[in-house]
């Protein structure tokens, strides 16, 4: 079982909402990611979470803030946004940080901000 | 800087055989990832090199040239489901994934 769940699927938001992205995967993996992908581009990381502490931020503005409650758990809490943050949030998991690093994607939250 | 070049897109015909290319130059190299990924959903791992030569897993080989900098991404037996987003990625010595832009690959009947 390679599964990594993102919860929820679509999502439209206005500028001064707050809501939040979940992500979930059982497959034992220390390390979680954030990635945001826009149209036809690569995906961009966010944040890494390596046994549940934050490991990487990537200089992402403050109004994405990310939480690892538990190992199996990420989320992406999400305030103000503004409309060039409309793109697809990928979540994925990986056995660790390091070596044969294979992550596994789950299907994205596709966000539309207006 | 860190750069890893593939084409835009590519067309090929069901049935045949694609080679998909990517060169990199990296800060550090500690793997080679290729993953598919279909318009609108996730990206899903194909195959990962760290040693030079070819990996062969269905359909699908990979090969890797450590040296040059260089990987491709064979695909035979082309099916229509092969159209596709071909990513490339490699994991630097920060153990961070570095992205290509990505090869679309068009199958025609």
């Amino acid at each position: 079982d390679t599964e990594v769940t993102q919860t929820p699927k679509h999502l439209v938001m206005g500028m001064t909402n707050k809501k939040s992205l979940k992500c979930e995967q059982h497959m034992g993996h220390r390390a979680m990611y954030w990635y945001k992908q826009k149209a036809k581009k690569p995906p961009e990381l966010m944040f890494v979470y390596s046994y549940e502490k934050l490991s990487i931020n990537e200089s992402v503005p403050s109004r994405f803030s990310p939480e690892c409650p538990n190992s199996s758990l990420l989320n992406l809490h999400l305030h103000a946004l503004q409309p060039e943050d409309s793109a697809l949030y990928l979540c994925a998991s990986s056995r660790g940080q390091i070596a044969k690093n294979i992550q596994y994607f789950g299907a994205g939250t596709r966000l539309s901000v207006l | 800087g860190q750069n890893i070049d593939q084409p835009t897109e590519m067309t090929a015909t069901e049935g045949a055989i694609v080679q998909i290319n990517c060169t990199y130059q990296t800060s550090g190299f500690n793997g080679l990832f290729w993953y598919q990924q279909h318009a609108g959903e996730a990206p899903t791992f194909l195959s990962y090199n760290v040693l030079d030569g070819l990996e062969e897993k269905g359909r699908f080989s990979s090969f890797l040239s450590r040296s040059k900098g260089y990987s491709y991404l064979l695909l035979k037996e082309l099916q229509m489901k092969d159209s596709a987003s071909y990513l490339c990625a490699v994991l630097d010595s920060n153990y961070q994934l570095i992205w290509g832009a990505g090869t679309k690959l068009i199958i025609k009947p």
